[in-house]
């Protein structure tokens, strides 16, 4: 079992709809929890960090996390084509300050 | 503010060629981390090190590869002799490691190697 699993997607959808990307982890004990955003030749990019259970809002993105499911979540509203990139979920266990990576969902935002 | 700067970006060599990647970290970052990306394997974490000091090499896949870190500013990657399976790119990341809590990495802008 990978410690991070994501759906590799393709995900598309169109332009102003919420995108909603899913992730899930196996570690119990992880901490921190982050989305990176990564365009086609670039590197990743953060996003979002979420530390505690609830929703955190940042602009269009919302990142809401359930660790008694072991589940992470991004929602992007109003997408915009410029949003069609690969989302990578990462997730960090302390003490190790160890990460680990979804293979990532390529979302693609119709005009 | 400086990131993380990696050099250097393009890479073109031989197979047998030594290849040597080279990464500065944040400054006040102590975690380093190198991965290797790939369309076939996705992100995949080859060594990091807390403090200067290797913690996990587990994903450094053979011994043709090696990392170094001799100061807190300054890292490495090696690979001797270069196949053309190690064609990718290769990211270095820094995280700082507070009290109390854990920070995000931030990636610098990664080489590209092609392998001939």
């Amino acid at each position: 079992q990978k410690e991070v699993e994501q759906n590799s997607g393709p995900l598309s959808v169109p332009e102003g709809a919420i995108a909603s990307l899913n992730c899930t982890y196996s570690d119990r004990g992880s901490q921190s929890f982050f989305w990176y955003r990564q365009y086609s030749g670039k590197s990743p990019e953060l996003i979002m960090s979420i530390y505690s259970n609830g929703d955190k809002e940042d602009g269009r993105f919302t990142a809401q996390l359930n660790k008694a499911s072991q589940y992470v979540s991004l929602l992007i509203r109003d997408s915009q084509p410029s949003d069609s990139a690969t989302y990578l979920c990462a997730v960090n266990n302390s003490p190790g300050n160890q990460f680990y990576f979804g293979t990532g969902t390529s979302l693609t935002v119709i005009p | 503010d400086a990131g993380v700067i990696q050099s250097p970006r393009h890479e073109v060599t031989e197979m047998g060629q030594e290849v040597t990647l080279r990464c500065k970290p944040i400054s006040g970052h102590n975690s380093l981390f190198w991965y290797r990306q790939t369309m076939m394997r996705g992100l995949e974490l080859l060594i990091y090190f807390n403090n200067n000091v290797p913690i996990d090499d587990s994903g450094m896949p053979e011994d043709r590869f090696s990392a170094k870190m001799p100061n807190a500013s300054f890292s490495t990657l090696k690979i001797q002799p270069s196949e053309p399976r190690d064609s990718a790119v290769y990211f270095c990341a820094s995280s700082s490691k507070p009290r109390g809590g854990n920070q995000p990495q931030h990636f610098g802008d990664g080489t590209r190697l092609s392998i001939l």
